[in-house]
């Protein structure tokens, strides 16, 4: 079946320091990624997305990176505030399941200040 | 501002007593989705409606159901709650299916 899964669970970090959240997907027919941040008690909110055409895309402090050779992606979050403790989730289209999104375990990421 | 509304927030419910969620949308986005979200876990999709298309998912348990009355509500019916339903459950929309997905705040329940 498809799997989306994530390295790490949990990811500790200092203030200021950068940030990087792994993905890993099995379908290389997958053409869509995104990236959810989902605070306690919240719904997932949209970071960055990249599609199978691109090999990265920066936004505001965020860096998607895609390796589609060996189907990883990647969140680097850079100068990480304590804002940005959450739960990162990466959403992986599958195009033979209609262009389902299906999610990543998650990674918890905690800042200390 | 255009959003996904969830209400109620928080519902109790007894084991067995069906409960109803609801979900609205200003967005006009023709796909509206329920997903599962257990304690430290990822959203586990439910069901999706491509307009007034209903899609199940083969692993979703026949005791949830759905219901599009319009373009703007969903609601999520679950018509005997178990314990291992408790859980929050959040609805989404999306302009198109393979579209960016916009989330509810989320409906949290818990079964007594």
């Amino acid at each position: 079946g498809e799997s989306v899964g994530l390295h790490l669970p949990t990811l500790s970090v200092q203030e200021g320091d950068n940030s990087i959240i792994n993905c890993a997907y099995s379908n290389s027919a997958s053409d869509y990624f995104i990236w959810y941040k989902q605070e306690s008690g919240k719904g997932p909110q949209f970071i960055i997305d990249i599609r199978s055409n691109m090999d990265k895309r920066q936004g505001q402090r965020v860096t998607v990176l895609l390796n589609k050779t060996v189907k990883h992606l990647s969140l680097q979050i850079a100068a990480t505030q304590p804002g940005d403790s959450a739960v990162y989730f990466c959403a992986v289209s599958f195009p033979n399941t209609g262009n389902q999104f299906y999610f990543g375990t998650g990674t918890s990421l905690t800042v200390i200040p | 501002d255009a959003m996904v509304i969830q209400n109620p927030r928080y519902q109790v419910t007894q084991f067995g007593k069906p409960v109803t969620l609801s979900c609205s949308q200003t967005l006009n986005h023709n796909v509206m989705y329920w997903y599962q979200q257990k304690s430290s876990q990822a959203p586990k999709l439910l069901f999706h409606y491509y307009d007034k298309d209903f899609n199940n998912e083969a692993d979703t348990p026949d005791n949830f159901q759905s219901r599009r009355p319009n373009t703007s509500f969903c609601f999520l019916d679950i018509r005997s709650p178990g314990l291992g339903d408790a859980a929050m459950y959040l609805c989404a929309t999306s302009r198109d299916r393979g579209s960016e997905q916009f989330f509810g705040p989320g409906t949290r329940l818990t079964v007594l």
